[in-house]
């Protein structure tokens, strides 16, 4: 079982919709949780961040984080063409020295005018 | 406040070569992460200065190795490059070395092995 899954997708969202991304993990006792949109050839960029249990709000952007169950999910109201990327999920495991990052392979989301 | 940079964009080198590539972290920022992304991927830590210690190490060969300086600006070197080493290099820094501290990406230097 992989540490981190995500639906590759991709995720085709039209324009004004609600896109939903899920990823779950393994890793029962991890605690901080990240999402990070990807445009192609270009570095991931941090979007969205929680660490509790429920939703974090951020604009248009909604991360929710169910621990019990093990996953995390990203909502992105009034999609936009300028939404259409691959967004990574990632954690920080439990335990390890400092924060390195484990990431998902990423959902790819077209959002469709 | 400056970003995370890194140097050089572009870099197309031979098997058995060596490389170096170079990162400057962001403002106020005293740890480094390293993560290697293949095509389609989702990025691989390869591991972590705090100060000038490495703070972490992911899957990744002894022939990668890296160091930080004071600083706090770091290095990743590859040695006796392999065809799989041909990916994207992520540099990324965060404020410190806590597990709930968000890490901030550069541009990356991608590299080609021929």
């Amino acid at each position: 079982q992989k540490e981190v899954e995500q639906n590759s997708g991709p995720l085709s969202v039209p324009e004004g919709a609600i896109a939903s991304l899920n990823c779950t993990y393994s890793d029962r006792g991890s605690q901080s949780f990240f999402w990070y949109r990807q445009y192609s050839g270009k570095s991931p960029e941090l979007i969205m961040f929680i660490y509790s249990n429920g939703d974090k709000e951020d604009g248009r952007f909604t991360a929710q984080l169910n621990k019990a169950s093990q996953y995390v999910s990203l909502l992105i109201r009034d999609s936009q063409p300028s939404d259409s990327a691959t967004y990574l999920c990632a954690f920080s495991p439990p335990g390890a020295a400092g924060n390195k990052l484990t990431f998902g392979g990423g959902t790819r989301v077209l959002v469709k005018p | 406040e400056t970003g995370v940079t890194q140097s050089p964009t572009h870099l197309i080198k031979t098997r058995g070569q060596q490389v170096t590539l170079r990162c400057s972290s962001q403002s106020g920022h005293n740890t480094v992460s390293w993560y290697q992304q293949a095509l389609g991927q989702g990025p691989q830590f390869i591991f972590q200065y705090y100060r000038e210690e490495e703070n972490g190490r992911g899957n990744f060969p002894p022939r990668f190795s890296g160091l930080q300086f004071p600083n706090y600006s770091s290095e990743l070197n590859v040695n006796a490059l392999e065809l799989d080493d041909s990916a994207l290099y992520l540099c990324a820094s965060s404020l410190d070395g806590q597990g709930y501290q968000p890490q901030h990406f550069g541009d990356g230097t991608r590299l080609s092995i021929l």
